[in-house]
Parts: C-alpha cells; sequence; structure tokens
C-alpha cells in the first residue's frame, strides 16, 4: 500500500536540542515538502525538494536543515537555533515538482518543547 | 511574494444549511487546488481546477474558479457533520502557497 509515513507521531525536544523527523515515500514521487501548522493555522513551506540531492528554501526555513539523498526520503533537522518549535510538521509529495499534480501528506509529527 | 487569503476564517452552522468560502490570490493562479483536513488529521486532496471559470461538482461540493484566475470558491449545500474541518485552496506551480483556511463547523 503506497504512501507517506512520518515519524515519530509525537516528539519532545529539550533545550538546545536538536531533533530530526523522519519522512519515507514510496509513491515513487520526485518532490517533496515539509510544512509547519501552527494551531488554528495555516500551512507555511519549509524546504522543498524536487529531486535528489537538491532543495530550496520554503518561506520560514529559519533554523531548520534538511537533506534529499535518497528518492523516498526527506527528513527535517529542528536546530537549536529554532527558537519557537512548537508545531505540527507535515511533510508532503507529488508526482513531480513542476507540475499541476495534488500533493500527498502523511500523518505528520506534533513536536513539543519540554 | 504570492499572497492567498481565505474568508471567513470559521464558520458554525446547523446541519442542513449551506457553506462557501471563498480564496482570493495576490497574483494569477495557473491552477488552484482544494484540500480538507479533518480535526488532527492532515490535508487531503479534494480536487484541481485549471481553466478559466471552470465549475467542477463533487456531490454537495461545487468548486469554482474565477475567470481572472484568481479566484475561487467551495460551496456545500445541505451541510452534514461529516463536512466539519478545515478547508484550504493552493495555487502555485512548483511550490503550493496554501490560504488560511476556513474551518468549518457543523451542529446536528
Amino acid at each position: 500500500d503506497g504512501g507517506i509515513t512520518q515519524s515519530p507521531k509525537y516528539l519532545f525536544r529539550k533545550e538546545g536540542q536538536n531533533v530530526t523527523l523522519s519522512c519515507e515515500q514510496n509513491l515513487n514521487h520526485d518532490a517533496m515538502y515539509w510544512y509547519r501548522q501552527d494551531p488554528g493555522q495555516g500551512l507555511r513551506l519549509i524546504y522543498y525538494s524536487q529531486i535528489v540531492n537538491d532543495f530550496q528554501k520554503g518561506d520560514i526555513a529559519e533554523g531548520y536543515s534538511v537533506s534529499r539523498e535518497k528518492k523516498e526520503s526527506f527528513p527535517l533537522t529542528v536546530t537549536s537555533a529554532q527558537k519557537n518549535p512548537t508545531a505540527f510538521y507535515l511533510c508532503a509529495s507529488r508526482v513531480r515538482g513542476d507540475s499541476n499534480q495534488p500533493q500527498h501528506f502523511g500523518d505528520g509529527t506534533r513536536l513539543s518543547i519540554l | 511574494g504570492q499572497q492567498v487569503m481565505q474568508i471567513p476564517q470559521y464558520q458554525h452552522v446547523q446541519e442542513g444549511e449551506d457553506f462557501t468560502t471563498y480564496c482570493n490570490s495576490s497574483t494569477t493562479l495557473s491552477n488552484i487546488q482544494w484540500y480538507k483536513q479533518r480535526p488532527g488529521g492532515h490535508p487531503v486532496f479534494l480536487i484541481q481546477l485549471v481553466k478559466s471559470g471552470e465549475v467542477k461538482k463533487q456531490k454537495r461540493l461545487t468548486f469554482q474558479f474565477g475567470e481572472a484566475k484568481k479566484n475561487s470558491s467551495l460551496h456545500i449545500t445541505a451541510t452534514q457533520t461529516t463536512d466539519v474541518g478545515t478547508y484550504f485552496c493552493a495555487g502555485g506551480f512548483q511550490k503550493l502557497v496554501f490560504g488560511t483556511g476556513t474551518r468549518l463547523l457543523v451542529s446536528p
């Protein structure tokens, strides 16, 4: 069954700690995306990648980093430089970045500060 | 940069009443997509509109793309409790810009 898997579902971060959110897809999609959603708010783009070994900053990239070493995987690291990391993080993918295709989302990771 | 606004931000209706959310972009869009996010869930794709003035229907849901391709609307006829959630429009090519969302609450 194809889809996007995000883990963990819940994550707690201590002060000064970096944490990594996992996103894996078996849909054979080229493009992958990371969004941040705050309570009652819309989705804001953190980073996106249209092809392996390439990625671009979104609207709120400061305090975050990503890698795209494999087509299936697009992990997001929330660094200690991100002072307000508490949010719902959503990973998405679509067939190609330069297409009109819809995005498919994972179930998300809820990150909180300890 | 491109901005996509939606109104209203929130609407509470009685079951059986109609509901409409409006989406307005600061720039012309090549296409508009609509997503629904249930409480605690992730956005799920509903539909895409591409042509100017296009209207598409999915059962009780009617989607419209404006003639100038800068606005869109979603209308739900005779709402049901299963319609509860937040509805987002999204536009863009290489990266989607999501609207601010309209949260719909339906009371039985």
